[in-house]
Parts: C-alpha cells; sequence; structure tokens
C-alpha cells in the first residue's frame, strides 16, 4: 500500500507559536517513530509508540514537546512555544516491529521557525 | 541501552574505487543491524540489512558483515558510482531498542 505520509511538508511560523505536525504510518505497521534532523545532520530520535504500549519520551528535547497517537495509527507531534532551534525537519517512521523490523520513513515536514 | 557509532563521518572516494564504513554497538543483545542511504533532501531508504544469524550478506555492489565477538559491523561499496553520493546511516537494535549511528557523509569523485 501507500508509505508512511507526513503533513505538512513545509511549515514556516513564528516563534512562540504552536505547531502540530501530522504522521500516518503505513497500514498495519505497529511501531511508530519521530526524528528530529537538522541541517546536514544526523536523526535524533524523539519518541516511539509501540501498539498499546506506554510511548518511549526518553528522546524528547523538552516539555514543549509531546505526541499522542490515536487508535494506534495516526500520531501527531506538537512543539508548542516555538524556538528558533526547533527548526529542523521532523521525520516519522513506521515499522512492523520495534528493533528487528525496516523503518520505512516518511518525507519529512521541514519546520522553519522565524 | 544501546549505543551506535559510526565512522568515518566523512569519506571522498574515486568512482570505480570501494568505500568502506564502519560502525560498532554496544548491546550484546542486539540482533538487527539495517543500512540506511539518504540522498540530498530525500527521505533515508533502507539499502541492506543483516541479522546476527549471519555474518555477511552481499546485494550487487553493496555488501554488509557482522562481527558479533567484537560488536562491530561494516557497510561495502564495490565500484562505487556518482549515484552512490549520499549520507548513509548504521543502526543496531532488537525487539526492545533500535539506535541509528550519527552518519558517513560519501562523496564519489567522477
Amino acid at each position: 500500500g501507500a508509505g508512511v505520509s507526513q503533513s505538512p511538508s513545509n511549515k514556516v511560523t513564528e516563534k512562540g507559536k504552536d505547531v502540530e505536525l501530522r504522521c500516518d504510518p503505513i497500514s498495519g505497521h505497529t511501531a511508530l517513530y519521530w526524528y528530529r534532523q537538522s541541517l546536514g545532520q544526523g536523526l535524533e530520535f524523539l519518541i516511539y509508540f509501540q501498539g498499546n504500549s506506554a510511548p518511549d519520551k526518553s528522546g524528547l528535547p523538552s516539555d514543549r514537546f509531546s505526541a499522542e497517537r490515536t487508535g494506534g495509527s495516526v500520531s501527531t507531534l506538537t512543539i508548542q512555544r516555538t524556538q528558533q532551534e526547533d527548526s529542523a525537519v521532523y521525520l516519522c517512521a513506521s515499522s512492523r516491529d520495534r528493533g528487528a523490523e525496516p523503518q520505512h520513513f516518511g518525507d519529512g515536514t521541514r519546520l522553519s521557525i522565524l | 541501552g544501546e549505543n551506535v557509532e559510526q565512522h568515518p563521518s566523512t569519506l571522498s572516494v574515486q568512482e570505480g574505487d570501494s568505500a568502506v564504513i564502519k560502525c560498532t554497538y554496544s548491546d550484546s543483545a542486539s540482533n538487527y543491524f539495517p543500512w540506511y542511504k539518504q540522498e540530498l533532501g530525500k527521505r533515508p531508504q533502507l539499502i541492506i540489512d543483516i541479522r546476527s544469524n549471519v555474518g555477511e550478506k552481499k546485494d550487487q555492489r553493496i555488501a554488509v558483515t557482522l562481527n558479533k565477538t567484537a560488536k562491530h559491523f561494516s557497510l561495502h561499496i564495490t565500484e562505487t558510482q556518482p549515484e552512490d553520493s549520499a549520507v548513509y546511516f548504521c543502526a543496531g537494535g532488537n525487539n526492545n531498542d533500535m539506535r541509528f549511528g550519527a552518519g558517513t557523509r560519501l562523496t564519489v569523485k567522477p
């Protein structure tokens, strides 16, 4: 079926505003991940969801960041009171399992904070 | 938890030469090691993976080797072409955890 879908593809907002980024994983994939990638940098793990288990939030950089996954499918990453250092590409990935299956990435949301 | 280190951070080779990227991992329980290629402005995509029950896997010009005793694994690209230029990420993990290396920027000069 379709791959991982993320929206919006680009988001420009003013410092201090809240933003919501959406990820629609591949149907049937129980594991969902959010990563942040700054320009020319690696993949910074943010949060992980697996089925109905409590999410692994160990990568969230501050309490301004939160994420939820409703109905075990679509996930939303929310950044409150955005700062300029939040500017990055936010990538979502899904897989059939956490660590033993390939992750399939979306095209990402490029977030720019003015 | 798992910690994956990747070297080198940048690699430049002449077209036709081989390229080798090396990664080490910390958790002996890790049993799955994928490699991803990310072209400029694109999403990371899986190019090859290896599980802990084998020591080597090959797919055309790319191969991956795994040394469980030393806890390191490597990506080998032979007969490199300009379109191999990209950032390559290794990763290691198991059912409980999966971590990525910091990436290697490979440039293949024509």
